[in-house]
Formats: structure tokens, sequence, C-alpha cells
């Protein structure tokens, strides 16, 4: 079965940083565009980053802009998360997502089990 | 930005019942709307893409429709395992990509 497994979430200070990381097994994610989507705890699905299969393109919300950095390496079939000054409101549980039906971010049909992210003191 | 607006919030029906999803589009996003399922401590699975195909493995009680601003998921007769929070996402216009604030189906 294909799978996407994210890590490196933990707790962080404020103002602190963390990389997380999504790794594919059985199958090679080159192909595709990959997306990171984050819910905060018991709220609704908030996208954060998307970058091209190439990673030649990215793309940030604004509320990340500037704080967090997405970047992929198809060699070895992962995808980076660097996210810098962690604000409280960064708090949630961060998936990454698929999509591989349309090949871009419309239906993201794979998706990872999460990593939580807590930014508190 | 366009926004997604979900009704109801939540919505209490009993097994067997027929759902009706809303979701609306603060501008036209075409067809270039998803609908997911999320269940307690679970990903997102994804049900619709482009407003009305349904993916890979999802059971054909489930169906979508609209264009432009007007999207309806629909359950035509609810099974013990579809109570979930159901989420709408549209690609039409992004960066960025939005979603629905959600729509949680509810054990009557």
């Amino acid at each position: 079965e294909v799978q996407l497994l994210e890590s490196g979430g933990g707790l962080v200070q404020p103002g602190g940083s963390l990389r997380l990381s999504c790794a594919a097994s059985k199958f090679t994610f080159s192909p595709y565009a990959i997306t990171w989507v984050r819910q905060a705890p018991g709220q609704g699905l908030e996208w954060v980053s998307s970058i091209s299969a190439s990673g030649g393109s990215t793309y940030y919300a604004e509320s990340v802009k500037g704080r967090f950095t997405i970047s992929r390496d198809n060699s070895k079939n992962v995808l980076s998360l660097q996210m810098n000054s962690l604000r409280a409101d960064d708090t949630a549980i961060y998936y990454c997502a698929i999509d591989r039906v349309t090949f871009g971010v419309g239906a993201f049909d794979c998706w990872g089990q999460g990593t939580l992210v807590t930014v508190s003191s | 930005e366009i926004v997604l607006t979900q009704s109801p919030a939540a919505l209490s029906l009993s097994p067997g019942e027929r759902a009706t999803l809303s979701c609306r589009a603060s501008q036209s996003v075409n067809n270039y709307l998803a609908w997911y399922q999320q269940k307690p401590g679970q990903a997102p699975r994804l049900l619709i893409y482009d407003a009305s195909n349904r993916a890979t493995g999802i059971p054909a009680r489930f169906s979508g429709s609209g264009s432009g601003t007007d999207f309806t998921l629909t359950i035509s007769s609810l099974e013990p395992e579809d109570f979930a929070v159901y989420f709408c996402q549209q690609r039409f216009n992004w960066p960025p990509i939005t979603f629905g604030q959600g729509t949680r189906l509810e054990i009557k």
C-alpha cells in the first residue's frame, strides 16, 4: 500500500524552529506536486505550502510566508518543511498530501498520518 | 482569496437516510471542487474531485454535483461508517488553496 510518513513534530518554544519531513514508501513521488496541510486542534483544514514536481516552484500561505520553507529531494523520495519563528498559532497536526489524480493540488488522494507540532512555552 | 462556506455546520440524521451537504464559494471555482471525509484521529479521505468525480474506491452512495459557486455532496443512504466531518476544497484560483470549515454529520 502506498504510504506517506511524516516525522519531526514535537514541542517547541515560541520563536523556535522545527524541520518536518515526509517520506514516501512503495511509490515514487517525483511526478507529483506535494502539499502540506495543517489542522489546529479541533479545527478545520488549512493549506500551508505546496511544491511542484521538479521543486522549481513553491507556494506558501500568507500566514507562513517568510517563516516556512518547503523543499524536496526526489532522489530520496523526501519532502521537507523548515519552520522558523514559530508561533502559538502554528500549533497543529501537519499532513503531507499528494494529488495523484490531477497531478496538481485539487484532489489529495494520498495523505500521511500527520505529525503534531506544539508551540508553547 | 476564495472563501468556501459549508452548510449546515452540523447535521443529525439516522442510518438509511439521505444526507445533503452544501458548499458555497465566494466566487466561481468552475468545477474545481473536491470533497473529503475525516474521521477522528485520521487523515482526510478524498471522496469527490472536480465536483462530481468519485475517487477510486469510493462507494456509489456518495455523489457530488454543482459548478460555479454552489456545490452539493449527497450521501444517498447513510451507513454507520459515514458519520464523520466533511470538508470541501477548491483549486481553481490558487494560491491559496482553500477549504470549507466543515460539516459534522452526526448520528441521530
